[in-house]
């Protein structure tokens, strides 16, 4: 049983070039999460999604797309990296109502 | 807007002493986690509060809920150094949005 799944694990990109993330859940859980982990500011949730085809924003939404076009996937997308991207990249999933997140083993990327 | 803090932000304690980490939050919610994480890893569920009272018991951690308060505490009693961690809160945002929201994290140093 693998859980919430992230790729990659690591990832540098030069400014202004563009990436994916993906996190895959095989648990069925509706609602999946986007974080970003900084340094003393603890995770900051990007974008998340209550269900299939659906996305909303975070506290921390500019800058990121994303798209939930299958229930067990949702991509996180930078169109063009700024060095303040830079950071540790958490996804999460549940199954909603207030039932246990689980998380992803996170994606450290750096924009140079 | 819901708002988490969590103090104190960095705590260092000798071993075989009880303390006391507290998460405040600024809106109505009867859903709160706690997580730990461990360096250069992922977060690992510790306990999840689904009511007004509620109390949960794990080895040397207990977490509780005050939703009238707006408060949740995660009490460590007789610490031992495996328990050196980030400590995160988190809550569940009751309204149509159900994000879920992060405190800052307490980073908890137990000396041997």
């Amino acid at each position: 049983n693998a859980g919430v799944t992230q790729t990659p694990k690591f990832r540098v990109l030069k400014t202004g070039q563009s990436m994916t993330l993906l996190c895959a859940q095989d648990m069925n859980h509706e609602y999946m999460y986007w974080y970003r982990q900084d340094p003393g500011m603890g995770l900051r949730l990007i974008h998340y999604s209550v269900g299939e085809g659906t996305t909303a924003k975070g506290e921390v939404p500019d800058g990121y797309n994303v798209s939930r076009l299958k229930k067990q996937n949702f991509l996180l997308g930078l169109e063009s990296a700024a060095p303040s991207q830079t950071s540790v990249y958490f996804c999460a999933s549940n199954a909603g109502g207030g039932t246990e997140a689980f998380f992803g083993q996170g994606t450290r990327l750096t924009v140079v | 807007e819901l708002k988490v803090e969590q103090n104190p932000l960095f705590l260092s304690m000798q071993e075989g002493k009880n303390y006391t980490i507290y998460c405040n939050y600024s809106t109505t919610s009867d859903r709160l986690y706690w997580y730990r994480q461990d360096p250069g890893k992922s977060l690992e569920s510790l306990f999840v509060l689904l009511s007004n009272g509620a109390v949960k018991q794990e080895g040397r951690l207990m977490a509780s809920l005050d939703t009238k308060a707006r408060l949740s505490t995660l009490h460590i009693t007789a610490a031992v150094h495996d328990l050196s961690a980030t400590y995160f809160c988190a809550v569940l945002a009751m309204n149509r949005d159900d994000k879920i929201i992060f405190g800052k994290g307490t980073r908890l140093h137990i000396l041997p």
